[in-house]
């Protein structure tokens, strides 16, 4: 079965730096969500997306900014670049169900910033 | 807002030792639980879930679940555990926000099994 794609898996940057994450949702799935995992830390979400609308914002620092395009896939823009952006960025895909929905995470982009 | 806590961070144990993570949350109206495991490098998974019905929910790889609706509670469960379970665990948690459903993740859980 078709998961949620997500590209570049691995992404170092230099401190000011600029970075695109991509996303691709499982096909038919109306919403995508970003989530943030530092080192040892649980997923914290940053922003949603449903039907290409931005749904909800998380802990999204103002130097992120993210979209989602007329196919669903989804973009996560990064710039300004700071050490403690480090971290896996997960990508996650659902179709909403209501309360039942479930949410089918991608295999991450772990960014490292230097 | 919506809170998880998993009260053990750390878990050390042996092999066919029986497994106990807590998973606490906040929200008092009806909620939809998750368990995920991450393998080391790799991405979430997910255990099981817990929608509506027997409140004793099974999962994949012998893990089952636990809720108690009076003790806003959510545990996870494996009798015996193995090697191959060293992983970290997150108890997760569906509310509403805004107009749709943000699943709120625990800190987790990380078990080391002893072979």
């Amino acid at each position: 079965a078709a998961g949620v794609i997500q590209s570049p898996r691995h992404l170092i940057k230099e401190k000011r730096e600029t970075a695109t994450l991509k996303c691709y949702p499982i096909p038919r799935h109306d919403t995508v969500y970003w989530y943030q995992q530092g080192p040892g830390q649980d997923p914290q979400f940053l922003i949603s997306f449903y039907e290409k609308m931005q749904s909800d914002k998380g802990s999204i620092p103002d130097r992120f900014s993210a979209q989602q395009f007329s196919d669903y896939h989804s973009e996560l823009n990064m710039s300004s670049l700071e050490l403690g952006d480090s971290a896996l960025y997960f990508c996650a895909s659902s179709l909403t169900e209501g309360l039942n929905t479930e949410a089918f995470f991608g295999q991450g982009t772990r960014l490292t910033v230097v | 807002a919506q809170s998880v806590s998993q009260h053990n961070h750390h878990v050390i144990l042996s092999e066919a030792a029986s497994l106990e993570l807590g998973c606490n949350y906040s929200y008092g109206g009806t909620v939809n639980l998750f368990w995920y495991v991450q393998y080391p490098g790799q991405h979430l998974q997910l255990l099981l879930k817990y929608f509506s019905g027997d409140p004793l929910v099974k999962g994949i790889k012998g893990f089952e679940a636990e809720f108690i609706k009076s003790k806003f509670s959510f545990n996870l469960r494996k009798p015996s555990v193995q090697w191959s379970d060293t992983a970290e665990y997150f108890c997760a948690v569906n509310s509403p926000s805004g107009g749709s459903y943000i699943p709120t993740f625990g800190r987790g859980t990380s078990l080391i099994v002893h072979p």
